[in-house]
């Protein structure tokens, strides 16, 4: 069964300033990862999809994966305000089930 | 497009209490889940149910019966309402296999609250 944990579990940053998010996973044969975004009382974001070793770039998202050591991190460039959300991180297995962390609270402050 | 369409929007029930959260897809998609997210955390599987009638246990089976009758919806039963069963349950569909089967669509949730 796929273990999937985040950490920090809360992180606050300055706008503009870089936010670098991680996230552990149990099962090294897993190839499909993808990072979601959800503000307070709203609906899951996509962010980013990636499926081999290296980085996948949308907007100011970067996603990096590097399955030998079981990690797949986010990294925000230049977060606003408006960034400040829920992130989860999420691993997809047999079925198309997708396993999620438990989330890290991000809060950009002006 | 398709639309994932969750019912009711808000639940309240009674400790103790049997509750039955419904779900309707019209993407005609062959997967269907359940997901449980309390404040402020990620979401825990539930069920999923890989056709009609098929049902698999997710890590947080225990205490939920569910229903595939219809490809089109799966059910979710509280078998018995407890105080920290306070959630947001979330419904989400795809396609087994072939493009776009790695998308999930998601309704916009049910939110029971638990007295």
């Amino acid at each position: 069964q796929q273990k999937v944990q985040q950490s920090p579990e809360s992180l606050t940053v300055s706008e503009g300033a870089m936010a670098s998010l991680n996230c552990t996973f149990s099962d090294r044969s897993s190839d499909n990862f993808r990072w979601y975004r959800q503000h307070s009382g709203k609906g899951l974001e996509v962010l980013v999809s990636i499926f081999s070793d290296g980085e996948k770039e949308e907007g100011s998202f970067t996603a990096h994966l590097n399955r030998a050591s079981l990690h797949v991190f986010l990294h925000i460039r230049e977060p606003q305000p408006s960034d400040s959300a829920l992130y989860l991180c999420a691993v997809m297995s047999n079925y198309n089930v997708l396993y999620f962390g438990s989330g890290t609270k991000l809060t950009v402050e002006p | 497009g398709g639309i994932i369409t969750q019912t009711p929007k808000f639940l309240i029930g009674q400790e103790g209490q049997k509750l039955t959260l419904k779900c309707q897809q019209n993407f005609n998609h062959d997967t269907m889940y359940w997901y449980r997210q309390d404040s402020g955390k990620g979401l825990r599987l539930i069920y999923y149910s890989i056709t009609e009638n098929d049902l698999q246990k997710g890590d947080l089976s225990e205490g939920y019966d569910a229903s595939r009758e219809k490809k089109s919806s799966f059910s979710l039963t509280v078998t018995s309402a407890q105080k920290n069963e306070m959630a947001v349950f979330l419904c989400a569909s795809s396609i087994a296999e072939g493009w776009g089967a790695e998308t999930l669509y998601f309704g916009s949730g049910t939110r029971l609250t638990v007295l």
